[in-house]
């Protein structure tokens, strides 16, 4: 059984670009978290997803969106990249949106220059 | 808005001693969960505490959730080098999101 896979798993951009990274959840897991990781920082939390809708988002601008399908993968939307937007990305899924331990995948690094 | 901070930051031991980490939120959560990322890698989750002064064991590892569920703490006996990595807290306040709120971490270096 797949775990929580995301792609592209390196990326490069230029300043003012936009960027789409891509998850799928393990099979029966509905919910999907989109987290952003500094270099020597805890996960920052960006959104949630649950049955294709947006059930929380977090401290980020507008620039960040997002978007759960009916399979529940998801994507996340970056646009006018900035140079902090360096980072560590990561998904996660749970089997819902309950008291359960999440699974990450293993991120994109995208580096902005 | 709500804040989980650990102690210490960094901390360096030699192979066999014991290591703890403390992690403090500033609100009540629902639960608390631990989470080790070794160097570029990811999170991997852990365990999860839910009761008040709840305490786990997996083999060298205790976990414990403070009485007010506000603290916690990850206690590794005798360390070994495979413990090397980073220890986080994150914790679920049960609102609407439940989303999960990473703590500062603790990096562990364990030296042979």
């Amino acid at each position: 059984d797949a775990g929580v896979t995301q792609s592209p798993t390196h990326l490069i951009k230029t300043r003012g670009q936009h960027v789409t990274l891509r998850c799928s959840p393990i099979s029966g897991h509905k919910s999907v978290s989109w987290y952003q990781q500094v270099l020597g920082q805890g996960p920052q939390f960006i959104f949630q997803y649950y049955e294709k809708e947006e059930r929380g988002r977090g401290n980020f601008p507008d620039r960040f969106s997002a978007r759960q399908f009916p399979n529940y993968s998801s994507e996340l939307n970056v646009n006018a990249l900035l140079l902090g937007d360096s980072a560590l990305y990561l998904c996660a899924s749970s089997f819902s949106q309950g008291n359960y331990g999440y699974t990450f995948g293993s991120g994109t690094r995208l580096t902005v220059v | 808005g709500q804040q989980v901070m650990q102690i210490p930051q960094y901390q360096h031991v030699q192979e066999g001693e014991d290591f703890t980490t403390y992690c403090n939120s500033s609100t009540t959560l629902s639960n608390i969960q631990w989470y080790k990322q070794r160097p570029g890698g990811h999170p991997v989750f852990l365990i999860q505490l839910v009761k008040s002064g709840e305490v786990k064991k997996q083999k060298r590892l205790t976990f414990q959730f403070g009485e007010a569920k506000k603290n916690s703490s990850l206690h590794i006996t005798a360390t070994q080098t495979t413990d090397v990595g980073t220890y986080f807290c994150a914790g679920q306040d049960g609102g609407a999101t439940n989303k999960l709120i990473f703590g500062t971490g603790t990096l562990l270096a364990v030296q042979p």
